[in-house]
């Protein structure tokens, strides 16, 4: 069985640049979610997708924005990148409908913006 | 506005001690709360997790004590070993919607040999 996987593992853009960040969930998930984990914090939800729909969303501007795919790996995308937006993003799997919400995270994605 | 508080924010302990980190949370809609364990440069690993209608659950040397009245909840780990050195976060979740997971702050776990 594999895990989460998470692409690429780090990244360096420069402020206002846009960033495309790519997971595919553990197999047998359908559902994924991702999470912003600044430095010394806990993991902030951004948003989660189900059957390719966005299913939720954290409180994080509309520059934020995803993707799933019908093999429900998915992706996340930032526009005009801010300083702030420096982080390990996270991605988790979850088998949606078992009512357990056990979610596995991936290796995350180091993004600096500089 | 912060859901779920955890602490201590930081904890040594030596080998074969008792690890005690404590969470509370102020949502009452939440009802599964798991914990989660981060080494460096690693995403977080789910550890052991619980919902409330137990009081209390152990999975080898880790155990989650569940408070629901005080809305509160804690993780014991038993006979620290240097390899628990790590971040643990707990975290709190609610029906329906989205299920998304709310965290703590973290603790950093230091077990010396």
């Amino acid at each position: 069985e594999t895990g989460v996987t998470q692409s690429p593992t780090h990244l360096i853009k420069t402020r206002g640049q846009q960033v495309t960040l790519r997971c595919s969930s553990q197999s047998g998930h359908n559902t994924v979610s991702w999470y912003q984990q600044a430095l010394g914090q806990g993991p902030q939800f951004i948003f989660q997708y189900y059957r390719e729909e966005e299913n939720g969303r954290g409180n994080f501007p509309p520059r934020f924005s995803g993707l799933q795919f019908p093999n429900y790996s998915s992706e996340l995308n930032v526009n005009a990148l801010e300083l702030d937006d420096s982080a390990l993003y996270l991605c988790a799997s979850s088998p949606q409908g078992t009512g357990y919400n056990e979610q596995f995270f991936g290796p995350g994605t180091r993004l600096t913006v500089l | 506005q912060q859901q779920v508080k955890q602490s201590p924010q930081s904890l040594i302990v030596q080998k074969g001690g008792i690890s005690i980190i404590n969470c509370a949370y102020e949502n009452t809609a939440f009802d599964y709360f798991p914990w989660y364990q981060q080494f460096p440069g690693k995403g977080p690993a789910l550890l052991i997790a619980i919902r409330p209608d137990v009081s209390e659950k152990k999975e080898g040397r880790f155990t989650i004590s569940f408070n629901k009245s005080a809305k509160q909840f804690s993780l014991h780990i038993m006979d620290s070993q240097p390899g628990d050195s790590a971040t643990y976060f707990c975290a709190a979740s609610g029906k329906g919607g989205s299920e998304k997971l709310v965290f703590g702050k973290g603790m950093k776990l230091t077990v010396n040999p």
